[in-house]
């Protein structure tokens, strides 16, 4: 199985800050990742997929790149409403899907 | 729009049974792959199962031979039976469509004790 090793595990910041979240994959999985952000007690909604792409309706501060096993997710100036926790999410190896063990964004 | 929403959720003894609904709108279900998803409380997320197009079902290790995916095409719901349910088995229970879980439902708790 595919395993994704997410880091950090949690991290603080200010708002304005440039943050970058990093998943690693056990082996290469092309572009078949997504990012979810995930507020207590909501469902996870995804940010990016293949990788790369921003998903309709999430502002462009959000960015993702990486192919192969290295992933990164960027948030280019942090804002109020972006304190979560983020997940990366694999389905280069479905049906067995994996996920990153989550970054909890907190504010500093 | 698409739209999941689950339901069937509760207090269950270990032992038990329970089925899960996820009713979809937006979209055909029996097109798309369906997983579940499940996330126990303050823990990461873990996949459970998915459903292909075709009819194909896949499990995870912590589940298989005690759960069951499945769909009803004319109601165009996606159903969750699990049965020998256990302490570790409580979680909240997503839904989510296509191979690359792009959409999700809101949840619904499972809990399992005595």
């Amino acid at each position: 199985d595919i395993q994704m090793t997410q880091s950090p595990s949690s991290l603080s910041a200010s708002v304005g800050d440039r943050v970058t979240i990093t998943c690693r994959a056990s082996q290469g999985i092309r572009n078949d990742l997504g990012w979810y952000q995930q507020k207590p007690g909501k469902a996870p909604k995804r940010l990016i997929y293949a990788a790369s792409s921003l998903q309709s309706g999430v502002p462009s501060r959000f960015s993702g790149s990486g192919s192969g096993t290295e992933f990164t997710l960027t948030i280019s100036s942090l804002q109020p409403e972006d304190f979560a926790t983020y997940y990366c999410l694999q389905h280069n190896s479905y049906p067995r899907y994996t996920f990153g063990q989550g970054t909890k964004l907190e504010i500093k | 729009e698409v739209q999941l929403v689950e339901s069937g959720g509760g207090l269950i003894q270990p032992g038990g049974s329970l089925r899960l609904s996820c009713a979809a709108s937006g979209f055909t279900v029996s097109s798309n792959y369906m997983s579940w998803v499940r996330q126990a409380p303050g823990k990461g997320l873990e996949w459970v199962s998915v459903i292909y197009s075709g009819g194909s079902t896949y499990y995870a290790d912590s589940v298989k031979g005690r759960f069951t995916i499945s769909r009803d095409n004319s109601k165009n719901t996606l159903y969750l039976q699990m049965n020998s349910l256990r302490a570790e088995d409580t979680a909240v229970y997503y839904c989510a469509s296509d191979v690359a879980l792009g959409y999700w439902g809101q949840g619904t708790l499972v809990t399992v004790s005595s």
